[in-house]
């Protein structure tokens, strides 16, 4: 079975910051991990990705994740946060070997840089 | 590109009434999947189609929801009866056969059920 962890419904961090959103994920074999970013009203957003190769995944807007095997972990990181950056965040995982296009996603993390 | 395409972008319906949600892929995506979004539930997987197949309806709550796919261009969620616990937001994703993997969505449809 597939699943994602988010262990913090809330993250909150003052603007200029470095923040961290925790996602730990549970797949048999190889996974493909990714982030994805809501905002208000909208359809969820595409950040990064990691399929293989360096675990230091960059994306979208200044966000990096980093892929930790040995400890199942995927936490996405911004070194200064904006406060544009508050939203909510989903972390995403697929295994490699099942063939299948489906993602399964995490409860999500509200992050709130606060000004 | 457009992006992905949802209509209507609001319902508001009774309870027993039908609902349609519509939604277009992006051009050359192959791979179409329908989500619902709730505060107790997050965000769930439906169904999805490849190349215009259901391949996977299991998410699918209960025999009043059905979806169809009739081209690569265009796909249906139809909800016949609705009811109240039915109000979500219905989300609509596609991919390409390239990088199957990365899903992007649409604006949603916020359903409210009364």
């Amino acid at each position: 079975a597939q699943s994602v962890a988010q262990p913090e419904d809330q993250v909150n961090v003052a603007e200029g910051n470095p923040l961290t959103v925790k996602c730990t994920y549970s797949v048999s074999g190889n996974p493909y991990l990714f982030w994805y970013v809501q905002y208000p009203n909208r359809g969820l957003q595409f950040l990064l990705k990691y399929i293989t190769g360096d675990n230091l995944v960059k994306g979208s807007y200044g966000f990096e994740a980093e892929f930790n095997k040995s400890q199942t972990s995927f936490h996405l990181k911004k070194p200064s946060a904006l406060v544009s950056d508050s939203a909510l965040y989903f972390c995403a995982v697929r295994a490699l070997q099942t063939g299948a296009n489906n993602l399964f996603f995490g409860t999500g993390t509200r992050l709130t840089v606060i000004p | 590109d457009a992006g992905v395409i949802q209509s209507p972008r609001h319902e508001v319906t009774e309870m027993g009434q039908e609902v349609t949600l519509r939604c277009k892929p992006i051009s050359g995506h192959n791979s179409l999947f329908w989500y619902r979004q709730t505060m107790m539930r997050g965000l769930e997987l439906l169904i999805y189609f490849n190349n215009n197949v259901p391949i996977d309806d299991s998410g699918m709550p209960e025999d009043r929801f059905s979806a169809k796919m009739p081209n690569a261009s265009f796909s249906t969620l139809k909800i016949q009866p609705s009811e109240p616990r039915d109000s979500a937001v219905y989300f609509c994703a596609s991919s390409s056969p390239e990088f199957q993997e990365t899903q992007y969505f649409g604006p949603g449809t916020r359903l409210l059920v009364l």
